[in-house]
């Protein structure tokens, strides 16, 4: 089965720095694009960032581009989101999700369950 | 960017009605199109890719159809368990866009 499983989340002053992090298990990790997709309570789903099964490429939204890092440690089946420069609009329920498809273009087979980011003073 | 174009943003209707929610690309994306169901406090969960192909285990009932720019989810007869918000995605390439979501409740 799997399961992906994010922590990391907390209540951040504007301008702080947080790293989530998204536990993977249940498939063969590096094979698979890896995806962070975000969603402000009650608001709708935002995609935020993609790395390929190989680290090699990332892709940003362009509204977390030069202050969000997305990575990977395929030793650990382990996906990351270190976020700078946090901004109240960046407050929201933060998912890992997986393609659905091994190293090609897919859209998500599997989400985790989201860890929440609250930017606030 | 692809701009993902849902309407309607909400819409009630009847148990066992014919639902359609369309969704439009800013331009062609092929059929890299897929359609999510997100009930409240749930995760959002896949009912069709590749424009037209159902997710395993989704109910018959759901179907999408469209190439291109125009694409359909149609719920041919809707139930009570349907109450949900959709989403459409265009996944054809960074940046991954999705459609603002349509509500849909109970008449």
């Amino acid at each position: 089965e799997v399961l992906l499983v994010e922590s990391g989340g907390l209540v951040v002053q504007p301008g702080g720095s947080l790293r989530l992090s998204c536990a993977a298990s249940g498939f063969t990790f590096d094979e698979y694009t890896m995806h962070w997709v975000r969603q402000e309570p009650g608001k709708g789903l935002e995609w935020v960032s993609l790395i390929s099964w190989d680290g090699d490429s990332t892709y940003y939204a362009d509204s977390v581009k030069g202050r969000f890092t997305i990575f990977r440690d395929n030793s650990k089946n382990s996906l990351y989101l270190q976020m700078n420069s946090l901004r109240t609009e960046d407050t929201a329920l933060y998912y890992c999700a997986k393609e659905m498809k091994p190293r090609r273009a897919s859209c998500y087979g599997a989400w985790g369950q989201g860890t929440l980011v609250t930017v606030s003073s | 960017d692809i701009q993902m174009t849902q309407s309607p943003s909400s819409l009630s209707a009847s148990v066992g009605d014919r639902v359609t929610i369309t969704c439009r690309a800013s331009q062609g994306i092929s059929n890299y199109l897929a359609w999510y169901q997100q009930k409240p406090g749930k995760v959002p969960k896949l009912l069709i890719f590749a424009a037209s192909t159902s997710q395993l285990g989704v109910p018959s009932r759901f179907s999408g159809i469209g190439s291109g720019t125009d694409f359909t989810l149609t719920i041919s007869s809707l139930q009570p368990e349907d109450v949900a918000t959709y989403y459409c995605q265009n996944y054809k390439s960074a940046p991954i866009t999705f459609g603002q979501g349509t509500r849909l409740e109970i008449k």
